[in-house]
């Protein structure tokens, strides 16, 4: 009965490599978020999406992709991987009742080691 | 400057103690504040949210002052399983829920 669920947990490769993050909510929510968490524990919102429709794109290289195939889903690929990609990337889903105060559901977290 | 800013801490308190967390933020028209928690190697769980009013949970006490754009937590009588990450978390405004996330205060509770 996962709410919030990420593939693969670990995920260690090499530089240059390409790579994707898969996350999945059953919660119903509408819309759904990644954060990276780096080195030094600072959680930053990535981007957003709200009925697969990106609201929130923060600047993040082009190399960051994501996609939502639908509402319950929104992977993350990563192209031409570097050292300094390597952190715990956070996916998240809430319900935008077009009101802030939102609680935001997150995954357990996808630990990247570039090397 | 950090748009939400904390001390990182470590707080090392004893069981049964009060501690306070501090958290303060730079964007005055910010609209919603949560404290969330975090264990070691685990995502974030929302705590509680902060009301203008204050507002309590057991034996967790949030404030906030909108003025000085300052946010608060008490814990009473500690336990050990509280110790964590406290992370402060501000709502910017905008037209999608936004969080921006303090650095987060450790907090270690000891016997």
């Amino acid at each position: 009965d996962t709410a919030v669920s990420q593939t693969p947990k670990y995920l260690v490769t090499q530089m240059g490599n390409d790579k994707s993050i898969k996350c999945e909510q059953n919660l119903g929510h509408d819309t759904m978020y990644w954060y990276k968490q780096d080195s030094k524990k600072f959680l930053k919102i990535m981007f957003s999406y709200n009925n697969k429709e990106l609201i929130i794109n923060e600047t993040v290289p082009n190399r960051f992709s994501p996609k939502s195939p639908d509402k319950a889903h929104l992977n993350l690929h990563i192209n031409s991987l570097e050292l300094g990609d390597s952190a715990v990337y956070f996916c998240a889903s809430s319900q935008d009742y077009g009101n802030r105060r939102v609680e935001q559901y997150f995954g357990p977290g996808t630990r990247l080691t570039v090397t | 400057r950090k748009e939400v800013e904390q001390d990182p801490g470590p707080f090392n308190v004893p069981e049964g103690a009060t501690v306070a967390f501090n958290c303060t933020y730079s964007n005055s028209a910010s609209q919603s504040f949560f404290w969330y928690r975090q264990d070691c190697r685990k995502e974030p769980k929302l705590l509680m949210s902060v009301y203008s009013s204050g507002n309590e949970d057991g034996r967790f006490t949030a404030q906030l002052n909108r003025a000085s754009q300052y946010i608060s937590l008490l814990i009473r009588d500690s336990k050990l399983s509280d110790s964590a990450t406290y992370l402060c978390v501000v709502n910017s405004v905008g037209t999608a829920s936004k969080l921006t996330f303090g650095t987060g205060t450790r907090l270690q509770v000891t016997l």
